[in-house]
C-alpha cells in the first residue's frame, strides 16, 4: 500500500490561513469517508485533530477544518498561530486488509 | 483521562527479537480496537497492526507481516507487539493508539526500538 501524498512544507503568517493537501486513490481516500488529521509536536506523540474527513473532537479549535474532493482530502487551518507550527499527517482506511495509510507528512512553519 | 503507556523498547541485533507492551488505563480497554505504528527517527508515521476488540482479527502492514504479531489481555488492559527476525529498517519509535471506528484517537508517547548490531 502506498503512502498518502502531502506536500513537504507549507507555511503562512499568523491570522492567515493554509491548506495542505492528502492525495490518495479511489482504493483509500476516494473510496471512504475516514479521513482522519494529526498534528505533532517536535518529540511529542501524535495528536487528533480531525477525523471522518470533517469532524473535530472535544477541544479542538474550529480554525481546523477538513474536506475531501474526490482522491484528495484537505486540511486548512484559519487564523494561524505561532502553536499551530508543527507537523501534520493525513491518513484513511485503506480496505479491511490494509486498515490505513499514512500521509508523508507536511511541516506546518508560521513565519 | 485516557493514558496510554508503551515499553519494552531496546537496542536489539538483527535477525533478534522483543516484546512491546502498552499499558491502558482511564478507559474500558475490551471496549476499543488497538493500533501499533511506528515513525523512524526523521521519518513519518507508518501503521503497523490492528487488532479488533476481542483479539480475534488481527491485521498487519506487509512489512511486518510474518515476522510481528499483535495481541492483547483485556484482564489486564494491555497491548503487546511479538517482533521477531528484527531489520534494520525497524529501527522506530512504536506507538499504541487507541482506536475508534478507523481514527486513532489517543496515542502513548512511544517506545523506542534500535536494531543494530
Amino acid at each position: 500500500q502506498s503512502a498518502l501524498t502531502q506536500p513537504p512544507s507549507a507555511s503562512g503568517s499568523p491570522g492567515q490561513s493554509v491548506t495542505i493537501s492528502c492525495t490518495g486513490t479511489s482504493s483509500d481516500v476516494g473510496g471512504y469517508n475516514y479521513v482522519s488529521w494529526y498534528q505533532q509536536h517536535p518529540g511529542k506523540a501524535p495528536k487528533l485533530m480531525i477525523y471522518d474527513v470533517t469532524k473535530r473532537p472535544s477541544g479542538v479549535p474550529d480554525r481546523f477544518s477538513g474536506t475531501k474532493s474526490g482522491n484528495t482530502a484537505s486540511l486548512t487551518v484559519s487564523g494561524l498561530q505561532a502553536e499551530d507550527e508543527a507537523d501534520y499527517y493525513c491518513s484513511s482506511f485503506a480496505g479491511s486488509n490494509n486498515q490505513m495509510v499514512f500521509g508523508g507528512g507536511t511541516k506546518l512553519t508560521v513565519l | 483521562e485516557v493514558h496510554l503507556v508503551e515499553s519494552g523498547g531496546d537496542l536489539v541485533q538483527p535477525g533478534g527479537s522483543l516484546r512491546l507492551s502498552c499499558a491502558a488505563s482511564g478507559f474500558t480497554f475490551s471496549s476499543y480496537e488497538m493500533n501499533w505504528v511506528r515513525q523512524a527517527p526523521g521519518k513519518g508515521l507508518e501503521w503497523v497492526s490492528y487488532i479488533s476488540r476481542s483479539g480475534d482479527n488481527t491485521y498487519y502492514a506487509d512489512s511486518v507481516k510474518g515476522r510481528f504479531t499483535i495481541s492483547r489481555d483485556n484482564a489486564k488492559n494491555s497491548l503487546y507487539l511479538q517482533m521477531s527476525s528484527l531489520r534494520a529498517e525497524d529501527t522506530a519509535l512504536y506507538y499504541c493508539a487507541r482506536t475508534t471506528v478507523i481514527t486513532l484517537d489517543y496515542w502513548g508517547q512511544g517506545t523506542l526500538v534500535t536494531v543494530s548490531s
